[in-house]
């Protein structure tokens, strides 16, 4: 069975960083691109980054370039997303999402606030 | 970026009725391999979205058959032909042509 399961998730202050980690299982992982998405609390969904295969592409939404980094470790079947400079608006559930949509985890709630 | 809307926004039905959702989006979804990423999501509250519908119309695994895709272009439809108690949930319509992928606004089904 395929599962995604995110951490890192928590509590920090305006200007701070956080390190989400997704770790994939149930699927050749490194098959696949690999992407974030996250939901305010009580709004919708909104694509955050993406990342092919081996890590040479990386995409991102404009509101999060130059602040965030995606990254993945193929022998550990884990994809990361670094966030810098984190700004209030950036409080939500991150999710990531196994490429096709098919397979979510169940979510790491950032929370940014002074 | 691509422009996903849903009508209605909220939708109360009655058990056993039928339901119909649309999704627009302001670019043709169609991509280079002649496939439509158009899926179509239910988020149950405190939950992950999940998959139903993908490609416009392919039903996901272990999704009941009272739902259904359609649509082409830029428009597209959800129907559920019963609605149970279960159904009840925000549905979500997502395009995965164009980057930044975009998702609807989201519908709100609940019980009458």
């Amino acid at each position: 069975e395929m599962q995604l399961v995110e951490s890192g998730g928590g509590l920090v202050q305006p200007g701070g960083s956080l390190r989400l980690s997704c770790a994939a299982s149930g699927f050749t992982f490194s098959n696949y691109w690999m992407h974030w998405v996250r939901q305010a609390p009580g709004k919708g969904l909104v694509w955050v980054s993406r990342i092919d295969n081996d890590g040479s592409r990386r995409d991102y939404a404009d509101s999060v370039k130059g602040r965030f980094t995606i990254s993945r470790d193929n022998a550990k079947n884990t994809v990361y997303l670094q966030m810098n400079s984190l700004r209030a608006e950036d409080t939500a559930v991150y999710y990531c999402a196994k490429d096709g949509v098919d397979c979510w985890g169940q979510g790491t709630l950032v929370t940014v606030s002074p | 970026d691509v422009v996903m809307t849903q009508s209605p926004l909220s939708l109360p039905v009655t058990l056993g009725q039928p339901a119909s959702i649309s999704c627009r989006s302001t670019q043709s979804l169609v991509y280079s391999d002649g496939n439509t990423p158009l899926h179509w999501f239910q988020q149950r509250p405190g939950q992950s979205p999940r998959r139903l519908i993908y490609k416009v119309s392919k039903r996901d695994s272990g999704v009941p058959d009272r739902f259904s895709g359609s649509g082409s272009g830029t428009d597209f439809t959800l129907k559920i032909s019963r609605v149970e108690a279960e159904d009840v949930g925000i549905y979500y319509c997502m395009q995965g042509t164009h980057w930044p992928f975009t998702f609807g606004p989201g519908t709100k089904v609940d019980i009458k």
